[in-house]
């Protein structure tokens, strides 16, 4: 069974620019999830989706980021447009829907650097 | 402020010693408990979960919660070098899926 995966690995960008990470969870996992770590801090939640719906945004840290995830399969997550401190490491994660509902799964993250 | 306290270390262990690793939480309706191994530059992994007290067995992992005193442990038998990681606590509060991550305790296993 694929594990999630995450695309690009390494993004460098200018200040203003707008950059895309995508998530392709496991297959079948209806919940997924995005996470980052900035330098030296704690991994904080961004936010939670069931299929294709927010269920939980209180993370996200600004309206400069916004996440989707049509079809309920993978999901984007766009910074637009990106500061300094947006750099960081940004992992996605999923878990089931039934079973250990709880139990979540993490990606190999991409890692932001905004210059 | 939900918190999830743990010692950075590092914790030096020599090979074949029990690691202990602590973990506290300050959110008493926190609810599940899972434990991550990362090594540097990799995604965390997940070793170990537990939902209620006592201890939780698998192979040399040992996972004990103690919810009154608001305490979670991970004890690693028969260390390797291998298992030389930064480990993660993570807290599932009720109601919400999100987790809350501590720093994390480097372990480090000497041959």
């Amino acid at each position: 069974e694929a594990g999630v995966t995450q695309f690009p690995s390494h993004s460098v960008i200018e200040k203003g620019q707008t950059v895309t990470l995508r998530c392709d969870p496991i297959s079948g996992h209806d919940n997924l999830y995005w996470y980052r770590r900035v330098m030296g801090k704690e991994i904080k939640f961004l936010l939670h989706f069931v299929k294709e719906s927010k269920q939980d945004e209180s993370g996200m840290p600004n309206n400069r980021f916004l996440a989707e995830r049509t079809g309920g399969t993978y999901s984007t997550l766009k910074v637009q447009p990106a500061e300094l401190e947006d750099s960081g490491v940004y992992f996605c994660a999923s878990s089931h829907r039934q079973g250990t509902p709880y139990e979540q799964y993490f990606g190999p993250g991409t890692r932001l650097t905004v210059t | 402020q939900k918190e999830v306290e743990q010692n950075s270390g590092p914790l030096s262990v020599p090979e074949g010693a029990i690691a202990s690793l602590n973990c506290t939480y300050s959110d008493r309706v926190s609810q599940s408990f899972f434990w991550y191994r990362q090594y540097s530059g990799k995604s965390p992994e997940l070793i170990m979960s537990i939902y209620s007290n006592g201890d939780k067995e698998d192979g040399r992992f040992t996972a004990q919660l103690n919810k009154a005193s608001q305490y979670v442990s991970l004890l690693i038998r028969d260390s390797q070098p291998s298992d030389s990681a930064t480990y993660l606590c993570a807290v599932k509060d009720t109601g919400r899926r999100a987790l809350t991550f501590g720093s994390g305790t480097r372990l480090q296993v000497q041959p």
